[in-house]
């Protein structure tokens, strides 16, 4: 398995501005994922995260809104931009390790937009 | 494309009784398939997951969960239920090979009364 934290934990934010999320892994991994989970609601991919290259952005999603980086194996932010109350959400991180099919998933953020 | 259907959104079991939820996909091949648990304020932990071999798997927390392909479920249960099991519970199903997305189910979720 793998040990994976986000920061922050919580925030609220006001509309109009921009958050930006981070995911670090204890190891190398080869798929980062970022997920969005709505009030009351399941998990939806917003996008997966390319080391080295742009992120894959999910039907929906668009890289305008959800800028994503991976700079390396083990490390990846998520910036939800120009926020709106409907950006209200836990974001979730979640990674494949090679050889593998389960995802693993961190603690999640739980953004409150004003 | 692949699908997931959890028909229970909340199930409430006695402390000690039996559990057993329910999950249905639509896959045009052999899925790998998935179940995770959400403590509040949690993020996923995976339960158990079945790629391929024996049908009936053996997961943590002393879940189990049955592949039934002519039935196209994979459902969990638990033969006694603790206070603690109370959570949200979702299904997914991953594709073979390739990107391999895995969708999630809407999640059901457990009650546990004294």
């Amino acid at each position: 398995s793998a040990v994976i934290s986000q920061k922050p934990s919580r925030d609220i934010c006001q509309r109009g501005t921009s958050l930006t999320i981070q995911c670090q892994v204890d190891s190398q991994v080869t798929m980062m994922f970022w997920y969005r989970q709505q009030p009351g609601q399941s998990l939806t991919l917003i996008a997966t995260a390319n080391q080295g290259s742009e992120a894959t952005y999910e039907s929906g999603f668009v890289i305008d809104k959800f800028p994503i980086s991976r700079p390396n194996l083990t490390f990846s932010t998520l910036t939800v931009s120009n926020m709106s109350p409907e950006d209200s959400s836990i974001y979730l991180c979640s990674v494949r390790l090679a050889g593998g099919y389960e995802q693993y998933f961190g603690p999640g953020t739980r953004l409150t937009v004003t | 494309a692949q699908s997931v259907t959890q028909p229970d959104i909340h199930i409430t079991v006695s402390e000690g009784a039996s559990l057993e939820l329910r999950c249905n996909y639509s896959y045009g091949a052999t899925p790998y398939l998935f179940w995770y648990v959400q403590s509040p304020g949690q993020g996923l932990q995976l339960l158990l997951k079945y790629f391929s071999g024996d049908t009936l798997v053996q997961g943590i927390k002393g879940f189990e969960a049955e592949f039934k392909r002519s039935q196209s479920s994979f459902n969990l249960r638990k033969p006694s239920v603790h206070w603690s099991d109370a959570a949200e519970y979702f299904c997914a199903v991953g594709m073979s090979g390739g990107y391999q997305k895995v969708t999630f189910g809407t999640g059901t979720k457990l009650q546990v009364i004294p």
